[in-house]
């Protein structure tokens, strides 16, 4: 069980546009921490595609976006691609828990 | 550029103990934390703690003390991960991450898979 709740899976046809919550609590993204996504395509490791919440690092399209509001955050992802077919992870901090690393729990999206 | 690279698979038995490295290179070792990630088969990522290279402390994530170490050795920039009396449910795909000032994790290593099996 995931302290931040991420849909298990969502889909799309290429040229549409999708997004992927990241629910957690007042004592996580609601404590103000910040959010930072992840994606890992299959065989491969985690690659950081949105640092503290909209924030692309060098490289990375700018398709993708992130967002961050009360208790949630998002990251959208435009222009839907076939190389976009991947797990997508959130991940911020919880003051519950020492202000550790917390993940959600992965949400895998399909092109279709 | 900066690189993580792990040491290769394990397979190991199980009451066995296994030692990852993560090897870095292209950057300041001591400036940077490195977390240490497992993804186990049909789960999600799950944080198992952080290591601060300047002072090798360790901080561990609940569910990953007692059995986990992590360590360092910065004459070669290299963190470990050690894990002793292996059981089947460790079986899972290990890696090391760098992480900024920001709390993001910007470079990854390639992940070491350490299956457990008789």
């Amino acid at each position: 069980q995931s302290v931040l709740t991420q849909p298990p899976s969502v889909s799309g046809a290429p040229g549409q546009r999708v997004t992927i919550s990241c629910t957690g609590s007042s004592s996580n993204i609601g404590a103000g921490y910040d959010v930072h996504w992840y994606q890992q395509l299959p065989g491969t490791a985690p690659k950081l595609l949105i640092y503290t919440n909209n924030n692309r690092p060098l490289g990375v399209p700018d398709r993708f976006s992130g967002s961050k509001s009360g208790t949630s955050a998002s990251l959208a992802i435009t222009g839907l691609q076939a190389e976009d077919e991947a797990d997508y992870y959130c991940q911020s901090h919880d003051s519950s828990l020492s202000g550790h690393v917390v993940f959600g729990g992965g949400t895998k999206l399909t092109v279709l | 550029q900066v690189q993580l690279v792990q040491s290769g698979s394990e397979l190991k038995e199980p009451g066995a103990s296994v030692k990852v490295s993560c090897k870095a290179s292209g950057y300041t070792f001591s400036m940077y934390a490195i977390n240490w990630v497992r993804l186990a088969p049909g789960q999600g990522l799950q944080w198992m703690g952080w290591i601060n290279t300047n002072t090798g402390n360790p901080t561990y994530a609940q569910g990953f003390t007692g059995r986990f170490v992590f360590s360092l050795d910065t004459s070669v920039s290299t963190a470990y991960l050690q894990i002793s009396s292996l059981r089947a449910e460790d079986t899972a795909v290990y890696y090391c991450a760098r992480e900024q000032s920001t709390t993001a994790n910007d470079y990854w290593g390639q992940g070491t898979l350490v299956t457990v099996s008789s």
